[in-house]
Formats: C-alpha cells, structure tokens, sequence
C-alpha cells in the first residue's frame, strides 16, 4: 500500500517561493504521475500539474508560469516550488499518484494527507 | 476551458438511493465519460471513489455506482449511510489546455 506524505514550510511571505516535497513509500516512484493539488480553506480542489518518471510535466495553465514539479528517484520524493506567492496560494497542499486512462483522463488513487500552507508576512 | 457543474448540496435519508450530477459545458463527457469521482470528509484527503466513468478502485464499495447521459455524469450512493456524509467532487479530462478539472463539490447530508 503506497503511503505519501508532504513536508515543507506552513508559513510563506508574500513574493517568497513556497516549496513542499511528498515522499513516497509503499511503491515504486515510477510509472505514476506524480501530482500536486490544492484546495484553499473551505474551498474546492484545483490541480497544479503532475511529474511523470519519464519527466514529462504538465501544468495547469493558470500557474504555469509559477510552478515546478520535479521527481528524485533516488529518494522517492517529489517537489513542488510556486513561485511569487500571495494571500491566493493559501491552501492545504496534497501530493497525490496519479494515473492516465487510455483516453486520457486522470484519475489520483492516492493521496498524502495535505499540508496547510499559508502565505503571510 | 470546459467547467464542470455539481449542486452545492443535496440531503438524503437512511437507507435511500441519492445521485450526484456534474455536468460539463463541453462535449468531453458525451463522448467518453472520463469522469472521476471523490470523496471527502472534513480535514481529510480525497478519496478516490469512480474512475472512468463507472470504474471502481479496489476496496470501494459497490453501492458507489458512476454513469453519464449526454454530457453529465452521475454518482448514485445506494443504501445511504450517515457515514456516506461528506463532500463529493467530480474531476473529468478537458483534452485541452487544462488536463484535469474538478467541479465545485457537492455536500451530502443524511
């Protein structure tokens, strides 16, 4: 049974680089895509993007231009950096596993149990 | 980008049927049913529930049953629990820009 768990700071300040990394145990880190998504407070759930072990990425476009998602095999982690933060980036971050259908879709069978991120000066 | 729609909240008995809609602005649903479905207690992480539509993971209860007509999915919990109280969101696949997208969440009450 796959177990994945974040670490990383609770307390980031405005502009500053929020970074998170998931390690995984349980499983092989390959295969999967490894995903990060968020859900603010008493909100809903917003994917960022996914690391495959082939290191391939995807983003979600809305960050795009703010965000890395990179894989260390030789640890079993994978990291999470968004860069340029604000109030907005305040949410509890999951790392999740993720597979791919062949058609397409995703769908995340596993799922760390979220870390609170707050963005503040 | 294509949104996916779910009510806010629908309330149910003890031992009812109750189904969940989530329906897409664009043809994606119609033609696949890519629709993935989690579940969500307060303070706790997704679970995974449907995937592809009518798929379940292993350990998931078959009183969890996925389905779609035209373009909206559907999630019906037989049986109702009050243990089945909690927060229900569909994800589905754009085939755009965005690759994953979730609906807003339905709150279940029994």
């Amino acid at each position: 049974q796959v177990q994945l768990q974040e670490s990383g700071p609770g307390l980031v300040k405005p502009s500053e680089t929020l970074s998170l990394t998931c390690s995984v145990s349980g499983g092989s880190i390959s295969t999967y895509y490894w995903s990060w998504i968020r859900q603010p407070p008493g909100k809903g759930l917003e994917w960022i993007g996914y690391a495959h072990y082939t290191g391939s990425t995807n983003f979600n476009p809305s960050l795009k231009s703010r965000v890395t998602i990179s894989i260390d095999r030789s640890k079993d982690q994978f990291s999470l950096t968004l860069s340029s933060v604000t109030a907005a980036d305040t949410a509890f971050y999951f790392c999740t596993r993720g597979s791919r259908s062949p058609f397409g879709s995703f769908s995340f069978d596993s799922w760390g149990q979220g870390t609170l991120v707050t963005v503040s000066s | 980008q294509s949104a996916l729609t779910q009510p806010a909240s629908v309330s149910g008995s003890p031992g009812q049927s109750i189904t969940f809609s989530c329906n897409e602005s664009s043809s994606d649903i119609g033609t696949y049913n890519l629709v993935s479905w989690y579940q969500q207690y307060p303070g706790k992480a997704p679970k995974l529930l449907i995937y592809e539509g009518g798929k379940r993971p292993s350990g998931v209860s078959n009183r969890f049953f996925g389905s779609k007509s035209g373009n909206t999915a559907s999630l019906t919990i037989s049986g109702l629990q009050t243990e089945d109280e909690a927060d229900y969101y569909c994800s589905s696949y754009t085939g755009t820009n965005t690759l994953v997208v979730f609906g807003a969440g339905t709150k279940l009450t029994v």
